[in-house]
């Protein structure tokens, strides 16, 4: 089945640096790639996603990456907010099997 | 803006007890899902529901869990005789025909 690595663990930036979140998946049918914040004591909540026909996706400070060759894709935010501080997490899915496979999360702390 | 809803938030059961958790998809939503969180880990799949009936399960989905969608708005996850293990933050998630994944906010099980 598919398998989804993230790095790093954990991520501390100051306020209005950029932060990258990586993730690589295993399986090459995979073609849905959403990303997650989860806020503390709160459910996950679909931030950005694409699909694996585009290579890039932004949306105001967040954007997302893909190699569909490499199997990785990445999401960046840029000028961080305190309030961006929680777990991400990336996921990846196949048509016909629509269940989400997560990644380990990365918990960014955002430093005012 | 319509969300999934989880009941209880919190539940606390002794271990071989049954415990049923609830949810509430967003209205016009046709798949539902259950994931569960154990502290510190990744959010792992369990099962999907579609059409009156299991459309996909994991491994951790054995015969101690059931699901159901006993009227036009609720969906149960049942875990038959809890075992420590099971504690966890389960979370339930709903989609249209797309591939947004919406969750809720998720019960939190303690198993003793």
């Amino acid at each position: 089945g598919e398998n989804v690595e993230q790095h790093p663990s954990t991520l501390s930036v100051q306020e209005g640096d950029s932060a990258v979140i990586k993730c690589t998946y295993s399986d090459s049918a995979s073609n849905y790639f959403p990303w997650y914040k989860q806020e503390l004591g709160k459910g996950p909540q679909l931030i950005i996603d694409i699909r694996s026909n585009v290579g890039e996706k932004k949306d105001q400070r967040i954007a997302v990456t893909l190699n569909k060759t490499a199997k990785h894709f990445s999401l960046h935010i840029t000028e961080t907010q305190p309030e961006d501080s929680a777990v991400y997490f990336c996921a990846a899915s196949t048509t016909g099997r629509r269940a989400l496979t997560f990644g380990s999360g990365t918990r960014l702390q955002v430093q005012p | 803006e319509p969300e999934v809803t989880q009941t209880p938030s919190h539940q606390v059961t002794q271990m071989g007890q049954e415990v049923i958790l609830r949810c509430v998809p967003i209205s016009n939503h046709l798949y539902f899902y259950w994931y569960r969180q154990i502290l510190g880990q990744k959010v792992e799949f369990l099962v999907s529901f579609y059409n009156n009936e299991i459309s996909e399960k994991s491994e951790i989905f054995d015969d101690q869990f059931s699901v159901e969608r006993p009227d036009g708005s609720n969906f149960t996850l049942k875990i038959r005789s809890t075992k420590l293990e099971d504690s966890a933050m389960y979370f339930c998630a709903s989609r249209d025909d797309g591939e947004k994944l919406f969750f809720g906010s998720g019960t939190q099980l303690s198993v003793l």
